[in-house]
């Protein structure tokens, strides 16, 4: 079974500078999508970032980027300039077929 | 992407009465699916709402306690029947978009007193 390993459970960050957030994954397939999903105190979930693992190409949407290791299973999230909107629970996610499963989450807190 | 809502947003429940959550997309999907989060936890997939058959369940969840209907591609309700306070959590809808993504509904926030 496909697992999803988030190590930190909680992170903090100045407003304006750098985090990464961290997330490995085990599997044994070779064609699989990986996600960050962001759930603020509303608890919406939202989608952040998508990856797909036939792609060499880290994905990167405006200031959230990811290094995507796949010999390593490794999927971290970069988040650059944090802003206090970006304070939130962060949840990685491995999806192959239909199935998607969530690591344990990251709660980031964003210091003015 | 899709939009989703949900009702009821959250509700009060005694023990051993039943909730019926309904969820409603805004365009025809293929696949929707419910979790469940417990307090402080993550997401666990309940189910997969399959449209004019019976839901798949995850393991450790069985229809009788989680019953499922899903009548067309828009709509699918939930329902957690004799409920107990370890029945407390927020219950999410879920589609899956032809690109393979997932986007979720704001969540139904369960207390069973």
């Amino acid at each position: 079974a496909q697992t999803v390993t988030q190590s930190q459970p909680e992170m903090s960050v100045q407003e304006a500078e750098t985090v990464t957030l961290s997330c490995t994954y085990d599997t044994s397939e070779s064609d699989y999508y990986l996600f960050w999903y962001k759930q603020p105190p509303s608890r919406q979930m939202i989608l952040v970032i998508r990856q797909e693992a036939y792609k060499q190409q880290n994905a990167t949407e405006n200031r959230f980027s990811v290094n995507f290791q796949k010999a390593a299973k490794s999927f971290s999230l970069k988040i650059s300039d944090s802003q206090l909107g970006d304070a939130a629970m962060y949840f990685c996610a491995y999806r192959s077929g239909s199935r998607l499963t969530f690591g344990e989450g990251t709660q980031l807190t964003v210091n003015p | 992407s899709a939009v989703i809502s949900q009702k009821p947003s959250r509700d009060i429940c005694q023990r051993g009465t039943s909730l019926t959550i309904q969820c409603q997309v805004d365009s025809q999907v293929t696949m929707m699916f419910w979790y469940r989060q417990q307090p402080g936890q993550s997401l666990t997939l309940i189910a997969t709402a399959n449209q004019g058959s019976e839901a798949t369940y995850e393991s450790g969840f069985v229809i009788d306690k989680f019953p499922i209907s899903r009548p067309n591609l828009t709509f699918s309700t939930l329902t957690v029947s004799n409920m107990s306070p370890e029945d407390s959590s927020i219950y999410l809808c879920s589609v899956a978009t032809a690109l393979y993504e997932q986007y979720f509904g704001p969540g139904t926030r369960l207390t069973v007193t």
